[in-house]
Parts: C-alpha cells; structure tokens; sequence
C-alpha cells in the first residue's frame, strides 16, 4: 500500500531553520510531481511548493518564495523541504502530497497525502 | 495568482442532496478538484479533472465546473459524509485552493 511518511518538524525561533522530509513507501516516487501543503491550526489548506518528476521545475508560492527550497532524492524515494528565516506565521502541520497523474495535462490534484508533520515557529 | 471562494458553512438533512460552490475566475478554463477533510485526518481527494472520482470515492460523489464557478454535489448525503471540503486548482504554475467549507449533516 502506498504511503508518504514525513518528518523533521518541530518547535524552532523566528529565523531559524528546519529541514523537513518526506519519504514514500509502495510507489515509486519518480514517476510523480510532488509538493508541499501546510495547514495553520483551524485554518485552511495552502500550498507551498512543487516539484517536477526529474527535479528540474520547482514552483513555490509567494509567501514562501527566496525562504523555502524544495528539492527531491529519487534513489531514496524521498522529498525534502529546506525552510530557512522562519516566521510566526510558517507554524502549521506540513503535508507532503503526490500528484495523481504522470501528465502536466490536467494541472496537479493531490491522490495520496502523509499525515503531516506540526512545525511551530515561536520565541 | 487567482482566488477560489467557497462558503464558509453548508448544512444538509441526511439522505439529502448537497452542493458547495467554488467561484474564481475563468475557473471553468482550469481543472478543478475536491478534498474532503474530517477533523485530525489528512485530506482525501474526492474528484480531480472536474468530475472524475478516484478508485474508492462512492459515486454520491460528483462535481462541474463551467464558466466561474466549480460545484461539488453530495447525494443521498451521510453522516459520514460530514467534513471540510476543499476545491483546488492549477493557475499559471501556482496551486490554488479554496477556504473551504464545512458541511453539516443533520
């Protein structure tokens, strides 16, 4: 059964830096554009970033733009997310979440999400 | 970058139909999809391309998307079926979505 597990986050001061990763089990993880998709405490969803198959396109929001790195390990069959000058207003759990189609077609819609991991930014 | 509205809150009598609305512009001109969320899980994809339903969604579940506005239709809903649903799409190399809305079966 597929499945995307992430890790890394945790409780880090304004400015600082937190790694997060996502590693995927069941599938290979190659063959899909992935991306990042946080959700603040009783809020709603927001997009983060995105990144092609091979590695080579990354798409980020503007709210994280020149701050978050997304990158990718398809030997390990992993993702991961460099967040670097953290703000109060980063603090949210950080699902990793796997394009349904191998196709740029249709635009992305997300088939298969981690359970997320809670990064809280607070001095 | 575009915005996707959706109400706030819907409420729907069990075995009753339900639509939540998604409005942006031109969203008809994108493709649209719908999440679900129940309360401390992850998201789950309900439709994508407009109106198809992944591998295990029951068929209740269907959705349009013309013109601006992008709508997800629940028959026969059920109290399961009592969740946040999100609308998302794809606008000029940025993923949008909805605020979302909450529905209420009862």
């Amino acid at each position: 059964q597929a499945q995307l597990v992430e890790s890394g986050g945790g409780v880090v001061q304004p400015g600082r830096s937190l790694r997060l990763s996502c590693v995927a089990s069941g599938l290979t993880l190659s063959n899909y554009d992935m991306h990042w998709v946080r959700q603040a405490p009783g809020k709603g969803l927001e997009w983060v970033a995105g990144i092609s198959d091979n590695g080579r396109n990354n798409y980020y929001a503007d709210s994280v733009k020149g701050r978050f790195t997304l990158s990718r390990d398809n030997s390990k069959n992993s993702l991961f997310l460099q967040l670097n000058s953290l703000r109060p207003e980063d603090s949210a759990t950080y699902y990793c979440a796997k394009d349904e189609s191998t196709s740029a077609t249709f635009g992305p819609a997300f088939d298969l999400w981690g359970q997320g991991t809670f990064v809280t930014v607070s001095s | 970058s575009g915005e996707l509205t959706q109400p706030p809150s819907v409420s729907v009598s069990p075995g009753q139909t339900a639509s939540i609305f998604c409005s942006g512009d031109k969203l008809g001109d994108k493709f649209a999809s719908w999440y679900q969320q129940r309360p401390g899980q992850s998201p789950v994809l309900v439709i994508f391309q407009d109106t198809k339903r992944p591998s295990g969604v029951p068929d209740r579940f269907s959705a349009s998307n013309s013109g601006n506005t992008a709508t997800l239709t629940i028959s026969g809903a059920q109290a399961m079926d009592e969740a946040d649903y999100y609308c998302q799409a794809w606008d000029n190399t940025v993923v949008i979505f909805g605020g979302g809305t909450k529905l209420t079966v009862l």
